[in-house]
């Protein structure tokens, strides 16, 4: 079975700081997606990614894959504490997208 | 509605009891995910829906668990005789149809206590 692991499993940075979140994959990967999810709350819907070398932003948050390696990486310019949460990486390992298997996660906290 | 919704948010029950669990995903969308969230596990998959048949029910853990969905809108999940490793919150995901181009939305979950 597919396996995901995210790196690193906890990261407190300053405010205003730049971050680097990497999700690797044990098997081919056919889509990627980043979720976010705050305590007691469900996973918000950041980006998808289908194709290697892709590539895409949304606000200060930028997402690649590298099909070659098997990795996404999710990266936050200026960091805000509205960026704090959880963030996971969902693989799509069959291609059918019917079944996702998620990473355990990367802790994100923001200081003032 | 706006976005999937589940109910109820938060349930405690006792041991060996039965509870459902349900689920409202966004109007329109095809196909519906069950998923448990639990802090050793993590995140797991547990069956997925495409209109009222459930093509995949892999990640269902024993034959406690159970689900079902009518009308290709709302979905339960049942869990009879509960243990107390059922504890977890339960997700619902909701898409648009179930091929790779679609990303899954969340409902905000429910939380299982089982005493």
């Amino acid at each position: 079975s597919q396996e995901l692991e995210q790196s690193p499993q906890s990261l407190i940075v300053q405010e205003g700081k730049n971050l680097t979140i990497n999700c690797t994959s044990s098997k081919t990967l056919y889509g990627l997606y980043w979720y976010k999810q705050k305590y007691g709350e469900g996973l918000i819907f950041l980006m998808m990614l289908q194709k290697g070398g892709e590539e895409k932003s949304h606000e200060k948050i930028t997402a690649k894959l590298d099909e070659k390696k098997q990795q996404s990486s999710l990266h936050i310019t200026a960091s805000q504490p509205s960026h704090a949460g959880i963030y996971l990486c969902g693989a799509d390992g069959a291609g059918t997208a019917s079944k996702l298997t998620f990473g355990t996660g990367t802790r994100l906290q923001v200081t003032l | 509605g706006a976005g999937v919704s589940q109910s109820p948010s938060n349930k405690v029950t006792e041991k060996g009891k039965d509870v459902e669990l349900r689920c409202d995903p966004i109007s329109g969308h095809t196909a519906l995910y069950w998923y448990r969230q639990s802090l050793g596990q993590g995140l797991e998959f547990l069956i997925y829906f495409q209109g009222n048949s459930a093509p995949d029910k892999s990640g269902l853990p024993s034959d406690r668990f159970s689900a079902e969905r009518t009308g290709g809108s709302v979905s339960t999940l049942t869990i009879q005789r509960t243990q107390q490793e059922d504890s977890a919150v339960y997700l619902c995901a909701s898409s648009l149809d179930p091929g790779p181009n679609q990303p899954q939305h969340f409902g905000d979950g429910t939380r299982l206590s089982i005493l």
